[in-house]
């Protein structure tokens, strides 16, 4: 079963900050998902990646195969990018298998 | 169009009751999937449906946990006899064949009291 260990757990920075939430796996995978989940439980997929980089908006995700890591990076960040960042592993018939999250507070 | 909705959003029951949640999937999404998140971790899988075909159910805690998906569409996940551990954040995702994306529903929130 893969492992899926994600830091910091918890992480608290101000307006404008730089942040990187990195994830680590320990067995080789298909795709890689960030997730964000705000309170009340709705989670919205942010990124799948399987390779290289990916950005949206104010948002970036890297993966290194080789190194089985990936990394979420926000950049300007804002009070409203305040939630629990998920990294997940995996998909298609087996599923997801997620990490605990990291949950982000962006101080004003 | 609409995304995943489960029902209920919130539920209460006492310690041995029975428990039935819903999940409607998007239209067209094969895949479906059961999640439970404890508080304060990430979610665990429970079980995947490919159409009514209940293909991995190797997540399920205990036999009291029981999930169908008659008609390929709808799928509810059921718990007999609840006990106080089963209190969680219960999530159910759904995605179009071959492909990796999944789409969350909002979760139903279960406490057992």
């Amino acid at each position: 079963k893969n492992e899926v260990e994600q830091s910091p757990q918890n992480l608290t920075a101000q307006e404008g900050e730089f942040i990187t939430i990195n994830c680590s796996y320990s067995v080789g995978i298909s795709a890689l998902h960030w997730l964000q989940q705000h309170p009340g439980g709705g989670i919205v997929s942010l990124f799948m990646l399987s390779s290289g980089k990916k950005k949206h908006g104010r948002l970036i995700a890297t993966i290194n195969i080789q190194e089985k890591h990936s990394s979420l990076h926000i950049t300007a960040s804002h009070p409203r990018d305040s939630a629990v960042y998920i990294c997940a592993v995996g998909g298609g018939a087996d599923g997801l298998t997620f990490g605990k999250g990291t949950h982000l507070i962006i101080q004003p | 169009g609409a995304g995943v909705s489960q029902s209920p959003r919130y539920k209460v029951a006492k310690r041995g009751q029975d428990v039935a949640l819903r999940c409607d999937p998007i239209s067209g999404h094969v895949s479906l999937f059961w999640y439970q998140q404890a508080l304060g971790q990430g979610p665990e899988f429970l079980t995947y449906f490919q159409n009514e075909a209940q293909l991995d159910k190797s997540g399920l805690p205990s036999d009291r946990f029981f999930a169908e998906r008659p008609e390929g569409s709808v799928s509810t996940l059921k718990i007999q006899r609840t006990q106080q551990e089963d209190s969680a954040v219960y999530l159910c995702a759904s995605s179009l064949p071959a492909t990796y994306e999944q789409y969350f529903g909002p979760g139903t929130r279960l406490t057992v009291t």
